[in-house]
């Protein structure tokens, strides 16, 4: 149980375009949903929570009209990320939080962006 | 001055040691403590979860928080070559943010 996906897995596009990325729980209604950024050889940076129904709560530095969080049901959050430059190129991962155990954060597999 | 640090290695050591991974952190109010392994282009996986200050074991996993010396450590008995991955220390703060160390790349050797 406790299953996260995320699609794609990767993703390359021009610099300019809009990315859009799912992330889902297969298994179990996610309460809260949080995207993260990793870049290489780095940890991982909390970009946004975000509860269903409900606008996301964004990290300092984050730039929200850059990064769109839509949370419209309880297993299905997306990220789109707009007009995407080469250093918005990164690892983009989500987790969610739901569930039996509902303080354990469940993470999906990421997704590589490339912005060319 | 980064909440938590974490050496990041790499670390590599030979099938069948006991590897030893370390995180310090400077906030006091972090009280829960994590965990988490991730393959190379996956996402972290849930290894250890604990709260108070001592030991905690699973199977070949045992994880130490000192809460005085604010430092966390993760034992791994009977190394495989399938736990080669990265360990990242996370620490809870709040209801809900995840403080992510920088990770651990260990390597164990065949």
């Amino acid at each position: 149980g406790a299953v996260v996906s995320q699609h794609p897995s990767w993703v390359i596009c021009k610099s300019g375009t809009s990315v859009k990325i799912e992330c889902r729980s297969l298994d179990f209604q996610a309460t809260t949903m949080f995207w993260y950024r990793q870049f290489p050889k780095q940890s991982l940076m909390l970009m946004a929570t975000s509860n269903e129904g409900s606008k996301a709560t964004y990290e300092q530095g984050v730039e929200k009209d850059k990064f769109l969080i839509n949370h419209a049901s309880l297993t299905l959050s997306t990220l789109t990320v707009t007009s995407a430059h080469p250093e918005d190129s990164s690892f983009y991962i989500c987790s969610a939080r739901g569930g039996e155990a509902l303080d354990t954060q469940y993470f999906g597999p990421g997704t590589r962006l490339t912005v060319l | 001055q980064k909440e938590v640090e974490q050496d990041p290695g790499p670390l590599s050591v030979p099938e069948g040691a006991i590897v030893s991974l370390n995180c310090t952190y400077s906030n006091s109010a972090f009280q829960y403590f994590m965990w988490y392994r991730q393959y190379s282009r996956k996402g972290p996986e849930l290894l250890m979860y604990t709260y108070s200050s001592g030991n905690k074991e699973d199977g070949r996993f045992t994880a130490q928080v000192d809460k005085s010396s604010k430092y966390i450590s993760l034992f791994i008995r009977d190394s495989q070559p399938s736990d080669s991955a990265t360990y990242l220390c996370a620490m809870l703060q709040g209801a809900q943010k995840l403080v992510f160390g920088q990770g651990t790349r260990l390597t164990i050797n065949p």
